[in-house]
Order: C-alpha cells, then structure tokens, then sequence
C-alpha cells in the first residue's frame, strides 16, 4: 500500500504571497492530520480534517487554513506569508477508528519544506 | 494540557551495543496513546512502536522496546543491537483517546538526536 504523498517537496515563496500544499493519504484513511515542525517551536499541530470537516485546530492564526476533498486528499493554504512561516510542514493520515488498535496510529509524509525569503 | 519532556537534546552509541532514549510527560487522563516516532536526515517521520496506556505489558517492536511507567509517567525506549541506520532524531508523543474531536493531535517532545558510532 502506498503511503502518505507530499507535493511539492520543496517550496520558496516571498513574503506576503500564499502558498497551497498538497497532502494524499494512505489509501482507505479518512483522516489527514498536518503539524509544522520548526527548529525553534519544534512540532506543532495545526488542524485535522475528517469526511471533509475540519475536526480539530491548533493555536495558528487564521492565515493558516486547510480543507479535505471527497476522496480524503487535504489541502493547506497560508496567506500572506511570513518569515516566521519557513518550516517542514508534515502531513499525517489514519483511519481514525473508533475501537482503538492500529487506528489510532498517524502515519506520516515525507513533509513540504517551505522557505519564505 | 499535556506536556511530553525529553530531556536529552543528544545521545551516542556504539554500533551493537544498547541505548535508551528517556520521556517523560504529564497527563491527568487514565487512558491515551504513547508513540516513539523516528526522524532521519530525510526528514520523514516514521513510527517506531506505540504504547497504549491500559496495556500494562512493554510494547516491543524487532529490536525496539519501551518502558512504560504509568505511575511516574515515563515512556523509555530502548534500542537493542544498534546499527547505524538507527542514528536519527526520535520523537516521544503523546495522544488522547478516543480519537475524536480534540483528542486526534499529537502531541510531541523536543526530540533527541541519536547518533551511532561504527
């Protein structure tokens, strides 16, 4: 079974412009999580879509916004990029079962690495 | 809120031989998730093993076991027969359950660079 795509792996922007990444789970998962990891702040999570509803959200302003399609794939939008935004920012997927075991478990992509000049 | 510490910013090993890798955190829920995660220099995470908190047997994976305390809320990993492939960033976590709402995110420690010498 493939695993969690990424694209683009690697991105540079300019301040104030927005960016959109782009997140396919492993296949049959339904829940797509996305976390930014920096050197400083380390592994934040952001938010967590479920059947196309945003389910859970992290303390990021609100430039930071993500959807998720009928087919699971998630998208993650931040506007009006800031220096501060550079970060591997890592998606996340699982099937988010309700009985436990390996459901619960988040099953990580290779990540976007952004860098905003 | 939880709180997961690794105290270790780095650790070293010789190759074959056994290293642990401590966390601790802090929780005032009886039931979660714990998960030792590993980041090489490709920057994919991947899971190593994971603990569920109302299992009192040690998770084990190959070559990877924990120690889990529940009492003194510490989640240990221990890496037997290193080899270099082992040498990464290793991320302690921790989740609620169940798995809705607010319970879905992870949430990490500052993670421990492990570095193994041949």
């Amino acid at each position: 079974k493939a695993g969690v795509t990424q694209t683009p792996r690697y991105l540079i922007k300019t301040r104030g412009q927005q960016v959109t990444l782009s997140c396919s789970p492993i296949s049959g998962h339904r829940s797509v999580s996305w976390y930014q990891q920096t050197p400083g702040q380390g592994l934040q999570f952001l938010f967590e879509y479920f059947s196309e509803t945003q389910r859970n959200k992290g303390n990021f302003p609100g430039r930071f916004s993500g959807r998720q399609f009928s087919n699971s794939r998630s998208e993650m939008n931040v506007s009006t990029l800031e220096l501060g935004d550079s970060a591997l920012y890592l998606c996340a997927s699982s099937t988010r079962g309700t009985s436990g075991g390996s459901q619960e478990t988040q099953y990580f992509g290779p990540g976007t690495r952004l860098l905003v000049l | 809120a939880q709180t997961v510490t690794q105290s270790q910013p780095e650790m070293s090993v010789q190759e074959a031989e056994t290293v642990t890798l401590s966390c601790t955190y802090d929780t005032s829920e009886s039931d979660y998730y714990l998960f030792w995660y590993k980041q090489p220099p490709s920057r994919q995470m991947i899971l190593v093993i994971r603990q569920e908190a109302y299992k009192q047997q040690n998770a084990t994976e190959n070559r990877f076991s924990v120690n889990f305390q529940k009492a003194a809320k510490s989640f240990s990993l221990k890496i037997s027969d290193s080899q270099l492939g082992d040498a990464a960033m290793y991320f302690c976590a921790y989740r609620s359950t169940p798995y809705t709402g607010a319970n879905s995110k992870l949430t990490f420690g500052k993670g421990i660079t492990l570095s193994v010498r041949p």
